[in-house]
């Protein structure tokens, strides 16, 4: 079965500071799967990436997909307080259906 | 808002009960999936359903079942509960059957004593 695993498991930055957090899938990616959780909310969709090479933005988070590597970066640009919470990956089959999730980064911003 | 409701936010009960989880999907969304998060398990699929039928299966107990009425919401039902079953159980909903972006409902916290 796939698995993604979720790097790091939490992060601490400097609001203004730029991070990245990555996703790394064992298996083939076919749907990548960007979104943001407060902790005991719901999940807030972010981006979806299909194609090797993608590259999408909003506001100031920006997603890419290794296809090769089966990887996934998300990047934020000059973090601020609001863009704290749980980040998760989620990655499709072959026949979309379920998901299946990474553990989960964990972002504070310190202001 | 992601037009994705969910009933009732909170419910606490005793191990051996039963209780029904109510999601209403998005205007217009034909697929219902539910996932069950929990701090030692993460996040779970657990069961999807498109336009009333069942089209996949996770890691969902036989204790666990659920449905999706003609108007499109659906129910899951848990019973002979354990202290293991505290999560938090979501639902999400699709436009079409595979490929689309799920969106997720605010969840249902469940609390076994």
């Amino acid at each position: 079965s796939q698995e993604l695993e979720q790097s790091p498991q939490s992060l601490i930055v400097q609001e203004g500071k730029n991070l990245t957090i990555n996703c790394t899938s064992s298996k083939t990616l076919y749907g990548l799967y960007w979104y943001k959780q407060k902790y005991g909310e719901g999940l807030i969709f972010l981006m979806m990436l299909q194609k090797g090479g993608e590259e999408k933005s909003h506001e100031k988070i920006t997603a890419k997909l290794d296809e090769k590597k089966q990887q996934s970066s998300l990047h934020i640009t000059a973090s601020q307080p609001s863009h704290a919470g749980i980040y998760l990956c989620g990655a499709s089959g072959e026949y979309g259906n379920k998901l299946v999730f990474g553990a989960g980064t964990i972002l504070r911003v310190k202001s | 808002d992601s037009g994705v409701t969910q009933t009732p936010k909170h419910l606490i009960t005793a191990t051996g009960q039963r209780v029904t989880l109510r999601c209403s999907p998005r205007s217009g969304d034909l697929s219902v999936y539910w996932y069950q998060q929990s701090l030692d398990q993460g996040l779970q699929f657990l069961i999807q359903y498109y336009n009333g039928e069942e089209r996949a299966k996770g890691n969902i107990l036989e204790r666990f079942s659920a449905q999706q009425f003609p108007d499109l919401h659906s129910e899951l039902n848990l019973s002979s509960l354990e202290l293991g079953d505290s999560a938090l159980y979501f639902c999400a909903s699709s436009a079409r059957l595979n490929t689309d972006t799920q969106y997720f409902g605010p969840g249902t916290r469940l609390t076994v004593l």
